[in-house]
């Protein structure tokens, strides 16, 4: 898997969307963007992946560079619920090999 | 979202006793995992599980865990003999095999007195 740097800790308004950065300038052809979350000690939530379009779906956005180095998911109008570690993961899609989560990004919404 | 059932929710044990704990993947679903994870720590694999044997373990899967899928359904993962450093939120996970779209269960706590 190709490593990935994402901020420590974010912060944004309820209702605000809310753009969480990942870099993954090692990433390989053949390796998808995945986003996971997790609420709290709840366990991981998957919420989309992409290789190079950008992606939507009902939960949030992904877009990635025309590079692929990097990736913002972007979760459109942020509620208080989704406050959560967001994980950025860049890994191959088939295989079904494991996760390998990193320290993620705590995201804060604020009233 | 298909959903991953753990029990028990919460399990307290006295150290070197043995611990099960249980996991119903959704139904279809082919591969399982085991996850962990200590109090503020990162989420750690221990075990993939596929066609009723290890596909991949960490070197955390020690000779203490094993897992076994006794009756086509349930997925479990067996601590024999249990440490203090074992306490942990421990998740299941699953996959249908189309992408790498794992599912997990809400976890399982253990806490080792």
């Amino acid at each position: 898997d190709a490593k990935t740097t994402q901020p420590p800790s974010m912060d944004c308004a309820e209702g605000r969307a809310a753009n969480l950065p990942c870099n993954h300038s090692t990433i390989s052809g053949n390796e998808y963007v995945y986003w996971y979350r997790q609420i709290h000690s709840q366990g991981p939530q998957y919420i989309i992946h992409g290789l190079k379009n950008n992606e939507t779906n009902e939960m949030a956005s992904l877009i990635i560079t025309e590079d692929r180095k990097s990736s913002t998911l972007i979760l459109p109008h942020a509620t208080l619920r989704d406050t959560a570690v967001y994980y950025c993961i860049a890994t191959r899609s088939g295989g079904y090999q494991k996760v390998t989560f990193g320290t993620g990004t705590k995201l804060q919404v604020i009233p | 979202e298909p959903e991953v059932t753990q029990t028990p929710s919460h399990q307290v044990t006295q150290m070197g006793q043995e611990v099960i704990l249980r996991c119903v993947p959704i139904s279809n679903h082919l591969y399982f995992y085991w996850y962990r994870q200590i109090l503020g720590q990162k989420v750690e694999f221990l075990v993939s599980f596929y066609n009723n044997e290890i596909s991949e373990k960490s070197e955390i899967f020690d000779d203490q865990f094993s897992v076994e899928r006794p009756d086509g359904s349930n997925f479990t993962l067996k601590i024999r003999s249990t440490k203090l450093e074992d306490s942990a939120m421990y998740f299941c996970a699953t996959i249908a095999g189309e992408g790498n779209i794992q599912y997990f269960g809400a976890g399982t706590r253990l806490s080792v007195l």
